[in-house]
């Protein structure tokens, strides 16, 4: 009964180190997406993924890079992190948009110092 | 660029109050409206509205959608403490897979 998994959940990380967030969903859902959520500035879409193989650019992709090749799986990677990336991240997942509901992660809370 | 705006920013209201919460949208190609409830974790989903002047209801949560002035509103009444949370509501286009969130509504129930 796991639905979507992230991790790591918490991580401290120093200017310029690079990490990825793993985000697993075991729904065989189609679509999946890699938000942060800020204070004030509600959940923005990071990049996104339609199927196995594909992502594209959400609202603020500039300093990440995302991976879909496994269905289960979406990858989020920070090569160069800044602390304006200090954030909490959310994966989610749906079948399909127009069902409605998104399924989310935890979130995983990341500070660079 | 799509856009959704949630008013108010915050509010503070005692046990037994009723509520609304204000979402309003310029979407292009518009197919629904999504609110969640988000505490301390993950959002949690409560209704998705694709159609004008329909309500939907679950328990003391009501929502209802109005396509012609482009705004939705989630009515909570005889509020408890458990309904203490950030409510966001998010709208989804045809043709595009992806939802487009408001900043998110903090709600404080004082008992």
């Amino acid at each position: 009964n796991a639905g979507v998994t992230q991790t790591p959940k918490f991580r401290v990380l120093k200017t310029g180190q690079s990490m990825t967030l793993l985000c697993a969903q075991d729904m065989n859902h189609e679509y999946m997406y890699w938000y942060r959520q800020d204070p004030g500035m509600g959940l923005r879409l990071i990049h996104y993924s339609v199927g196995e193989g594909t992502t594209a650019k959400g609202e603020v992709p500039d300093g990440y890079n995302v991976s879909r090749l496994k269905k289960q799986n979406f990858l989020l990677g920070l090569e160069s992190a800044a602390p304006s990336q200090t954030s909490v991240y959310f994966c989610a997942s749906n079948q399909r948009v127009n069902t409605g509901e998104l399924f989310f992660g935890e979130g995983s809370r990341l500070t660079v110092l | 660029e799509d856009k959704v705006v949630q008013s108010p920013l915050s509010l503070v209201v005692h046990e037994g109050d009723t509520v609304t919460l204000n979402c309003s949208y310029e979407v292009t190609n518009f197919r629904s409206l999504l609110w969640y409830k988000q505490e301390k974790k993950a959002p949690t989903f409560l209704f998705m509205l694709t159609s004008s002047g329909i309500e939907k209801k679950s328990g003391r949560l009501s929502s209802i959608l109005d396509k012609k002035e482009l705004f939705s509103i989630l009515n909570i009444t005889a509020t408890q403490t458990g309904d203490s949370a950030v409510y966001l509501c998010a709208g989804t286009n045809f043709g595009n897979e992806k939802l487009t969130f408001g900043t998110g509504t903090r709600l404080t129930i004082i008992p």
